[in-house]
């Protein structure tokens, strides 16, 4: 069974600094798809950012990166410059199989919050 | 644009009684999902559809049912709304093209309170 670990249940971060969120999973498939969605106060889930199993470079779409360590298992968040409006709960999810529309399990969940 | 609805956006309703949250969408997408939201457990898999007729069981199915009639509709169904039931509920959906990134797109969640 697939599971995904979110140890930071919060955190503060400086506006304008980069902050990393963790994010570490455990599955024995081979192929396997990380994803992470931002859900803000008004509680839409917004997709980020995707990271394949077998990418072997790491995930980019604007001020969001994704760090992942696949010997690690770890698909770690990083935000650059961060923003006031980048508060908000987000989610480290994973789905079996990367190319595929099976379901996400998700983790716990990381509040994070900007300050200026 | 298209987009995927869930109606209604609040209900409060009695321990004991029947229950639907409707979700639809206008995507035409065959693959269909159900989550509950609790505060400490993230997102929970409820129950999924691959297309019409197809439905099939989640990580916390029991009390709830579903049923795919069209590609557009998955309504959830609370058998016997019981209070460990309250909670936000999040439809979505996703294509069937098996392209990397193949999101799923969220629904904006229905607040159920069982009391």
């Amino acid at each position: 069974a697939q599971k995904i670990t979110q140890t930071q249940p919060g955190m503060f971060v400086q506006e304008k600094e980069a902050v990393t969120l963790d994010c570490t999973y455990d599955t024995s498939d081979q192929s396997y798809g990380l994803f992470w969605y931002k859900q803000p106060s008004s509680g839409e889930m917004i997709f980020l950012i995707y990271q394949g199993s077998y990418d072997e470079q790491n995930a980019t779409e604007g001020r969001y990166s994704l760090n992942f360590q696949k010997a690690r298992k770890s698909a770690n968040l990083v935000i650059s410059a961060s923003q006031l409006g980048d508060s908000a709960m987000y989610f480290c999810a994973m789905r079996e199989r990367e190319l595929g529309n099976t379901p996400l399990v998700f983790g716990k969940g990381t509040r994070l919050s900007v300050i200026a | 644009d298209a987009e995927i609805t869930q109606s209604p956006r609040h209900k409060i309703t009695e321990t004991g009684r029947q229950v639907t949250l409707a979700c639809h969408q206008t995507w035409n997408h065959n693959n269909m999902f159900w989550y509950r939201q609790d505060l400490g457990h993230g997102l929970r898999l409820i129950h999924y559809s691959y297309g019409v007729q197809d439905t099939n069981k989640g990580e916390v199915s029991d009390g709830y049912s579903v049923s795919r009639s069209n590609t557009e509709d998955l309504p959830l169904t609370l058998e016997s709304a019981a209070s460990s039931q309250t909670s936000v509920y999040f439809c979505a959906s996703s294509d069937s093209d098996r392209s990397p990134g193949n999101e799923q797109f969220f629904g904006p969640g229905t607040r159920l309170t069982v009391l």
